[in-house]
């Protein structure tokens, strides 16, 4: 099954902050997360791994609940940049899902001047 | 440089034909996928390939078929049988080591498979 997101879509202004989240019904190993912008391919933000941890890099962070199976991605102090389509990717915990990974339905952030 | 390259950007598919999309990678990475893109469905995983020769079904695999002859190549067939097959489709492939059963991905650019 797909992870679900939320929310669907995120509309800001340069500097306000953001959350998107991502949620799974099964035990994961692993989210990811990616970025796409119109017409191109998605590009990779970051992967936290089982164990629960949060991980970041310049303004973009994100932490894993592997008990609630969810995950949060947090955008502060947004630009232009940001603006995009965001995916989390998950991989189930379990021998069948090795290797698996399963795309939630994208959040369209747009970032306002 | 490394990277996958996706052939060809657009193609046009005519009632009852089969297409092939292909898909090519020079980063020496073992895990292969095909995705398809629908607007607001996100990412569906329709194949992935782990090894050489060998293949497995993703979530919406009906009416597609591929092959992973070669590390390199994992050209994805879309038949007949697939009766709405206008989407984006994405390459995509990973290293795969034993501490992480996946590390990032990397997309090619894409093929607009639209029917006439």
């Amino acid at each position: 099954q797909q992870p679900v997101q939320s929310p669907q879509a995120v509309i800001l202004r340069e500097g306000e902050d953001a959350v998107i989240n991502c949620s799974s019904s099964k035990a994961l190993y692993s989210v990811h997360w990616y970025r796409q912008k119109h017409g191109e391919a998605p590009v990779f933000l970051m992967i936290l791994l089982k164990g629960g941890e949060q991980k970041g890099h310049d303004k973009i962070s994100a932490s894993f609940n592997e008990k609630k199976q969810q995950s949060s991605l947090y955008l502060t102090a947004s630009q232009l940049s940001y603006s995009g389509t965001y995916f989390c990717g998950t991989e189930g915990a379990g021998g069948t899902s090795y290797g698996k990974l399963t795309f939630g339905q994208g959040t369209i952030l747009t970032v306002h001047p | 440089d490394g990277g996958i390259t996706q052939s060809p950007k657009y193609l046009f598919r005519k009632e009852g034909q089969n297409v092939t999309l292909s898909c090519e990678q020079n980063l020496n990475h073992d895990a292969m996928y095909w995705y398809r893109q629908d607007p607001g469905q996100g990412l569906r995983l329709i194949y992935y390939s782990q090894i050489v020769n060998d293949f497995q079904k993703g979530d919406i695999a009906e009416g597609y078929s591929v092959s992973r002859e070669k590390k390199e190549s994992f050209p994805l067939t879309v038949t007949s049988a697939q009766k709405n097959p206008t989407a984006f489709y994405l390459c995509a492939s990973s290293i795969l080591t034993t501490l992480a059963t996946n590390e990032k991905l990397f997309f090619g650019s894409g093929t607009q498979l639209s029917v006439l």
